[in-house]
């Protein structure tokens, strides 16, 4: 069976640009939730996605975006790109109880 | 203001010895608590979970204890193999809401 898979695994930007990441969830995972983790510190909650309605959001700016499709696989959207957005950008699924399975993450570098 | 802590950066072990992760969260609200394992260049690790309503559960090596009236966990690991040299991170939640508080991380080196 194959785990939270996210695309893609390392990226480069420049200030200002657009990005957007994405991640498939484990098959019968319904809710997505995505997660920042910047060097030294644990992840921190950006979003979560159930059945494609926002359910919670992060202390992030609205320059973070997401939304989850019909098939529940979900995208993370970045505009206008600042360096402090480097960091790696996690995806976790789960069958909407408590324990989130993570992906492998996709490395941010913003330049 | 940080919500979950660990307090200590990184531990050192000896191969066959026990590990213990400790953990302090401030809210007392948040009910459901995890582990995580991380390597480099991947992912966060399930390892174990434990709810409000038990103070301690076993999954083979690993063993998690909650004090509620300290706002403290602890993993225990025995006996500490090489293979279980990583970052590890406490996670916790509350009820109605499946987002997870996580601590800064301790990393764990076992000494073969």
């Amino acid at each position: 069976d194959a785990g939270v898979t996210q695309s893609p695994t390392h990226l480069i930007k420049t200030r200002g640009q657009h990005v957007t990441l994405r991640c498939s969830p484990i098959s019968g995972h319904k809710s997505v939730s995505w997660y920042q983790q910047v060097l030294g510190q644990g992840p921190q909650f950006i979003f979560q996605y159930y059945e494609k309605e926002e359910r919670g959001r992060g202390n992030f700016p609205d320059r973070f975006s997401a939304r989850q499709f019909p098939n529940y696989s979900s995208e993370l959207n970045v505009n206008a790109l600042l360096l402090g957005d480097s960091a790696l950008y996690l995806c976790a699924s789960s069958l909407n109880d408590r324990m989130q399975f993570f992906g492998p993450g996709t490395r941010l570098t913003v330049l | 203001d940080q919500q979950v802590k660990q307090n200590s950066p990184s531990l050192s072990v000896q191969e066959g010895r026990i590990s213990i992760l400790n953990c302090d969260y401030t809210n007392s609200m948040f009910d459901y608590f995890l582990w995580y394992k991380k390597y480099p260049a991947e992912g966060p690790t399930f390892l174990i979970s434990i709810s409000s309503i038990k103070d301690k559960n076993e999954d083979g090596r690993f063993t998690v204890f909650l004090n509620k009236s300290a706002k403290h966990l602890s993993l225990h690991i025995v006996p500490s193999q090489p293979g279980d040299s990583a970052v590890y991170f406490c996670a916790v939640s509350n009820f109605g809401n499946e987002k997870l508080t996580f601590g800064t991380g301790t990393r764990l080196t076992i000494i073969p």
